[in-house]
């Protein structure tokens, strides 16, 4: 079965300091992995996806993951922290339900918070 | 472009009462879901449908029953709330294997 592993539950950074988010997943098959932001009391954003292209994906608002198999890792980076970043960033990989069709299984969050 | 509309946004009920969360997209997406999301549990899914007429259980189905008649909407019916159900409630579309759109999400409370 698909599922991921979101390594932190909380991440505090200064503003202009890099984020490393941690992510690791588990899949049978070469997986579809999708990195999710929600801002406080909002919806879900999609900030990048990999699909099996390139390994190095770039996302909105300066984020990017890197897609590493030997690590079963897709961590997600950003060289400086905005302000704006502060919110919970879901790591989400894409799976396949008993009847053939596809769901998203999410980790449990990370809450970024970013320190002026 | 409205995307993926979910309402009520916001709701309170007492425990028992029966409610139905409409779920409405304008995308003629295939596949649409019903997700509930709890603090430190991420998102899980209750059901989902993957075409008009058509209902199947995701991880958390008891307690919720849906119903797609219309490829546009996907409701999600609580015959007797229960407090456990108090949770924020979010719908999503997706055309096979491609992104999947999120709702902004309707908030539930049952006392």
């Amino acid at each position: 079965a698909q599922s991921v592993t979101q390594l932190d539950s909380h991440v505090s950074v200064s503003e202009g300091t890099p984020v490393l988010l941690r992510c690791n997943y588990s899949s049978s098959y070469s997986p579809s992995l999708f990195w999710y932001v929600q801002h406080p009391n909002k919806g879900l954003q999609l900030l990048l996806k990999y699909t099996s292209a390139a390994t190095l994906v770039k996302g909105i608002n300066g984020f990017e993951a890197e897609f590493k198999k030997s690590e079963t890792s897709f961590h997600l980076t950003k060289p400086s922290a905005h302000m704006s970043d502060a919110a919970e960033y879901f790591c989400v990989v894409r799976a396949l339900t008993q009847g053939g069709s596809e769901k998203l299984v999410f980790g449990k969050g990370t809450k970024l918070t970013v320190n002026p | 472009n409205a995307g993926v509309t979910q309402t009520p946004k916001f709701r309170v009920l007492k425990t028992g009462q029966s409610m139905t969360l409409l779920c409405a997209q304008d995308m003629n997406h295939e596949y649409m879901y019903w997700y509930r999301q709890d603090p430190g549990m991420g998102l899980r899914l209750i059901h989902y449908s993957v075409g008009e007429g058509t209902t199947a259980k995701g991880e958390v189905p008891d307690g919720y029953n849906v119903s797609r008649l219309k490829k546009q909407n996907f409701l999600l019916g609580l015959e007797s709330a229960a407090p456990s159900q108090t949770s924020v409630y979010f719908c999503a579309s997706s055309y096979s294997r491609n992104t999947i759109y999120f709702g902004e999400g309707s908030w539930l409370t049952v006392v």
